[in-house]
């Protein structure tokens, strides 16, 4: 099941530069997106999520933007700090009278580093 | 701020034996759902729960697996006869209408 790709398993990035995560997808019937970050021995945190009428949403120094045509989206964490790094997943989702199921990508873990 | 919280955070269990997983979800929530990730892979979505019973459920969740939420606060997922291949990190989440879901901090599940 290769519906949600993360082709990065990992990146490295210095501190106050942008990290650029990247993730595709190819069922067309997903309309909502969502990154999640993850911390070892924690569970996934929620971080910014994206609904498929939008090309953009921002939150402080986080920014999602989604390439429907493409079908892919990525996230931008500007300035990167420290404490930002961790495995960030991609998630993808139908809503269905409500209820989400989540399709997971295989997660990119970020390095910041001093 | 609210949290799912998950009991027990590890659980090791003999293979053949039954296990009952906890989770209690963020409490003005309506969507229950249950994810495992076996370790080095992706997180799987297991089942959702909405109004006291299952809205849907993945091929995983065979009829080995059952889930309840038995008094209004906890969310159950119980395993009747563990396999080896059970081992995984089950993770509760929990949400209200179209928003994002909440993860607890998951229940390592080691099987022997």
């Amino acid at each position: 099941d290769q519906q949600v790709k993360q082709n990065s398993p990992s990146l490295s990035v210095q501190e106050g530069r942008i990290s650029i995560l990247n993730c595709d997808y190819t069922n067309s019937m997903f309309d909502y997106f969502l990154w999640y970050k993850k911390y070892p021995a924690e569970g996934p945190t929620f971080l910014i999520s994206i609904s498929s009428i939008k090309d953009k949403n921002e939150d402080g120094r986080f920014t999602v933007f989604l390439n429907k045509s493409a079908k892919h989206l990525s996230l931008h964490i500007v300035p990167s700090q420290p404490g930002d790094s961790a495995v960030y997943f991609c998630a993808a989702s139908a809503i269905i009278q409500g209820a989400q199921k989540l399709v997971f990508g295989q997660g990119t873990r970020l390095t910041i580093n001093p | 701020e609210p949290e799912v919280t998950q009991t027990p955070s590890h659980q090791v269990t003999q293979m053949g034996q039954e296990v009952i997983l906890r989770c209690v979800p963020i409490s003005n929530h309506l969507y229950f759902y249950w994810y495992r990730q076996i370790l080095g892979q992706k997180v799987e979505f297991l089942v959702s729960f909405y109004n006291n019973e299952i809205s849907e459920k993945s091929e995983i969740f065979d009829d080995q697996f059952s889930v309840e939420r038995p008094d209004g606060s906890n969310f159950t997922l119980k395993i009747r006869s563990t396999k080896l291949e059970d081992s995984a990190m089950y993770f509760c989440a929990s949400t209200g209408f179209n928003q994002p879901q909440h993860f607890g901090d998951g229940t390592r599940l080691s099987i022997l």
